[in-house]
């Protein structure tokens, strides 16, 4: 089954202990990126990947770090997470950048105290 | 600010009727593409309609795109109360270049369908 998977589901963690949120796909996809979705702002992009090696900032990337070392996995890493970056984080990824449909993982709901 | 902006942000309905969601978008693109998210879960792809299109349909959706309007709608006829979700409009930048494959999301419409 094509999917996108994400780790954990959900996360509660203290200011400034870092944590990475993994993600996985399955499909062979070249493009995959993260968003988080905050209420009134929508989804907003943080970093995406056209390939291995290949990353670069979306629209919100301060204090956020990824790296493609495989073509299946992205993790997000927080290294020191802060209050402001509680919010539900998705993992996406397609065959096309833009021209294709995207595959969206179950999300990551994190709350940093 | 945000490509999508649909409307209403809001929508309530009996089932069986018709939904219609709308979305407009400010610069040019390829395509346009609908996601339904169901609460607090992930974006589930619905439809995808490209520049050159005026009208596709799949199953009880339809989706037009007046691209010199800048805009687009989202059918939803006979619906059920399983289509319950936020209705998300997402476009691509047109044009090449290592930003073409960031999807842009508009703020979404939130439908209610009562049995």
């Amino acid at each position: 089954e094509a999917q996108v998977t994400q780790n954990p589901r959900y996360l509660i963690t203290v200011t400034g202990k870092k944590l990475t949120v993994t993600c996985s796909q399955n499909m062979n996809h070249e493009y995959m990126s993260w968003y988080r979705q905050d209420p009134g702002l929508g989804l907003r992009q943080i970093y995406y990947s056209m390939n291995v090696e290949v990353t670069d900032k979306g629209d919100v990337p301060e204090g956020y770090k990824v790296s493609r070392k495989e073509k299946r996995n992205f993790p997000l890493i927080l290294e020191s997470p802060s209050p402001n970056q509680t919010s539900l984080y998705f993992c996406a990824s397609s065959s096309v950048a833009g021209g294709t449909e995207a595959f969206f993982g179950q999300g990551t709901r994190l709350t940093v105290v | 600010s945000q490509q999508g902006e649909e409307d209403p942000q809001a929508l309530s309905i009996q089932e069986g009727e018709n939904a219609t969601m709308n979305c407009s978008y400010k610069t040019s693109i390829n395509n346009l593409q609908w996601y339904r998210q169901n609460s607090g879960r992930g974006l589930v792809h619905l439809i995808l309609i490209r520049s050159n299109e005026r009208e596709k349909h799949s199953g009880r959706l339809r989706v037009t795109l007046d691209t010199s309007k800048k805009s687009s709608s989202l059918l939803i006829t006979a619906s059920r109360a399983a289509d319950t979700a936020s209705y998300f409009c997402a476009t691509p930048p047109r044009g090449g270049g290592t930003s073409y494959g960031k999807l842009t999301f508009g703020q979404g419409t939130i439908l209610t369908v009562h049995p």
